[in-house]
């Protein structure tokens, strides 16, 4: 069965510095892979997505993220932060011919002014 | 913009009383969720229906129950709240694996 793993529970940096948050997975073969965000008082929202191809992903606001096969690691970073990035973000795996989606167990991301 | 709707926001409760939550979604997504996030964010699935198929997961306590009327509507019903059941409850829909997510409904058991 797939797994994901955010070893970083919380992360804080400065406004204006550059972000990498740490997603690692599990699973034998290449996973289809996703950043949520979660604002404060709010559901989660898709940022990104990897099903196949360029390993390097763009989302929203910025955010992009950097698929790797021979590392199973799937990191999201951002080159400037802003406060309003503040918020937990979530790294989740799926797996081909299943819909099943696993979760990480978030990191809470933390830009100071 | 919301595609996926919950009523309430919150709810406090007292421990022993009957809750229902509803969830609808506007996407034409053939799949709804339901999720339990506690208080250091975790998310642990509950239910999934698709088809009028449910998936269970085998740790939710039986107190707990999805109703549906139709794929674009999955409710939860707690039957007697307990004190742990304090958490976000957060319904999400997907047409394969992208999930959207309601804003969620945030129960407080006295």
């Amino acid at each position: 069965a797939q797994s994901v793993t955010q070893p970083d529970a919380r992360v804080t940096v400065s406004e204006g510095a550059s972000l990498q948050l740490r997603c690692k997975y599990s699973y034998s073969a290449t996973p289809y892979l996703f950043w949520y965000v979660q604002y404060p008082r709010q559901g989660l929202q898709l940022l990104l997505k990897y099903y196949s191809g360029d390993p390097v992903v763009q989302g929203v606001n910025g955010f992009e993220a950097e698929f790797s096969k021979s590392n199973s690691s799937f990191h999201l970073r951002k080159a400037s932060v802003h406060w309003s990035d503040s918020a937990v973000y979530f790294c989740a795996v799926s797996t081909p011919n299943t819909d099943k989606v696993v979760f990480g167990t978030g990191t809470r991301l933390q830009v100071s002014p | 913009e919301t595609a996926v709707f919950q009523t309430p926001n919150y709810h406090v409760t007292q421990v022993g009383n009957e809750v229902s939550f509803n969830c609808k979604q506007t996407l034409g997504h053939d799949t709804m969720y339901w999720y339990k996030q506690d208080s250091k964010k975790l998310l642990k699935i509950m239910f999934s229906y698709n088809n009028k198929q449910l998936i269970v997961n085998e740790t939710v306590p039986r107190r707990f129950s999805p109703q549906s009327s139709d794929k674009a509507h999955l409710n939860l019903r707690i039957k007697s709240v307990e004190p742990e059941d304090s958490a976000v409850y957060l319904c999400a829909s997907s047409l394969w694996v992208e999930q959207y997510f309601g804003p969620g409904t945030r129960l407080t058991v006295l």
